[in-house]
């Protein structure tokens, strides 16, 4: 059972360019979530969807999309990458709100 | 709005001894609290979490947390710390939304 999966691990980008990072999820849950997290600083939620076909923003949206075309897909996207973009990005999943979140192991992103 | 707070950035503890990390939480009801632990280079895990109930909650790994709703806290505790604990934790609430702490980083000697 694979639980959460985020491709890439790592990547390195130059400031313009642009990537989307997956999640992928095998538990059926509805909820689906990107954090970043930079020290000092916790994790902060990005966008979140409630399922398969919405989106919403959470509390540091700007510079991000994202699309949950699949009920086991969450895809977050830079169109435009800036420095201050570079951090650690998980995604997470639960079945229901506040029931316990499920992780990726995370995908560090440095955009020079 | 709610937030979170975790007066600790870094601890640091010997094997076998007992730990409480600190969590202080503002928001004007009480909100569903959690514990999550992160290893080196992992995703977080949820340790323990309160609803509602016994303010003294139970979790994985030997780990507990007492509710007290005088003091806004949430402070997690173990009787004795093995090596293995030595990673970060983040305290959590969430009333529409999760918010997580800045983290509290574990350093366990032996």
């Amino acid at each position: 059972n694979a639980g959460v999966t985020q491709t890439p691990k790592f990547r390195v980008l130059k400031t313009g360019q642009s990537m989307t990072l997956l999640c992928a999820q095998d538990m059926n849950h509805e909820y689906m979530y990107w954090y970043r997290q930079d020290p000092g600083m916790g994790l902060r939620l990005i966008h979140y969807s409630v399922g398969e076909g919405t989106t919403a923003k959470g509390e540091v949206p700007d510079g991000y999309n994202v699309s949950r075309l699949k009920k086991q897909n969450f895809l977050l996207g830079l169109e435009s990458a800036a420095p201050s973009q570079t951090s650690v990005y998980f995604c997470a999943s639960e079945a229901t709100p506040d029931e316990k979140l499920f992780f990726g192991s995370g995908t560090q992103l440095s955009v020079l | 709005a709610q937030s979170v707070t975790q007066p600790d950035i870094h601890i640091t503890v010997s094997e076998g001894a007992s730990l409480e990390l600190r969590c202080n939480y503002s928001y004007g009801a009480t909100p569903y609290l959690f514990w999550y632990v992160q290893s080196p280079g992992q995703g977080l895990q949820l340790l323990l979490k309160y609803f509602s109930g016994d303010t003294l909650v139970q979790g994985i790994k030997g780990f507990e947390a007492e509710f007290k709703r005088s003091q806004s806290s949430f402070n997690l505790r173990k009787p004795s710390v093995h090596w293995s604990d030595a990673a970060e934790y983040f305290c959590a609430v969430s009333t529409d939304k999760l918010i997580f702490g800045t983290g509290t980083r574990l350093q366990v000697f032996p």
